[in-house]
């Protein structure tokens, strides 16, 4: 299975929005509502943000939300906090074979 | 709380077999609709999923390292385990433990770093 496909960096000045993209085929994020976004500070594990597209996990907060169209999903972050700054994966389910592939990462800055 | 821990040598001689165990904590691998998987991170790249568990031993692998992966579970232990034979340069990484619904993955261990070297 290949990567999904996410910009290697994002930049966003703190109370502004960014968004990141996460392309997939027909295969993977188009055939399944099964995308979720990970944050991963440095040194640290990577943390569920998103899951099934758009929900997000208790304790997370409502300035992450997710969508998806066709095969590419997105990660939307409003109000920009310095603490935000971190990387971010996507993932999606595959199959109920091979589970889940991720995306590359995006490396996010708060300027 | 759900806390997950991998644990296993640091370093692994280049055609050897990796061996990671994860120790699952608060909660019970058995009887549960979770799988138990592991992903690593090569240092400076992104995240890979290597492989899936159930709790009555059925076995879920990425088909690029499934000739060299044996994931297995042992639920008198609550512990699942990892080996990866053959193991180069190219298998350094921080090894992650996780809680896969399978779609996603919601506790995580702390990752424990793995490097292959002679």
């Amino acid at each position: 299975q290949s990567a999904l496909t996410q910009p290697a960096s994002v930049s966003g000045s703190p109370g502004q929005s960014i968004t990141i993209s996460c392309s997939g085929t027909s295969s993977d994020v188009g055939d399944y509502n099964y995308v979720s976004w990970y944050q991963q500070h440095p040194g640290k594990a990577p943390k569920l943000m998103i899951y099934d597209v758009s929900n997000r996990p208790s304790g997370i907060s409502n300035r992450f939300s997710g969508s998806k169209s066709g095969n590419t999903a997105s990660l939307t972050i409003s109000g920009l906090q310095a603490e935000d700054e971190a990387d971010y994966y996507c993932s999606s389910y595959i199959s109920s074979i091979t589970h889940v592939v991720f995306g590359g990462g995006t490396k996010l800055t708060v300027l | 709380q759900l806390q997950l821990q991998e644990s296993g040598p640091g370093l692994v001689k280049p055609s050897e077999t990796l061996s990671l165990t994860c120790t699952v904590s608060g909660g019970s691998i058995s009887g549960s609709s979770f799988y138990w998987g592991w992903i690593r991170q090569p240092p400076g790249k992104g995240l890979e999923w290597i492989a899936n568990v159930y709790h009555i031993g059925t076995t879920y692998y990425n088909p690029s390292l499934k000739s060299r992966v044996t994931i297995s579970v042992d639920t008198s232990k609550n512990q699942f385990s990892l080996k990866l034979s053959s193991v180069t340069a190219a298998d350094t990484a921080v090894y992650y433990c996780a809680r896969s619904w399978p779609r996603s993955l919601d506790y995580w261990g702390q990752g424990t770093l793995v490097t292959v070297s002679s």
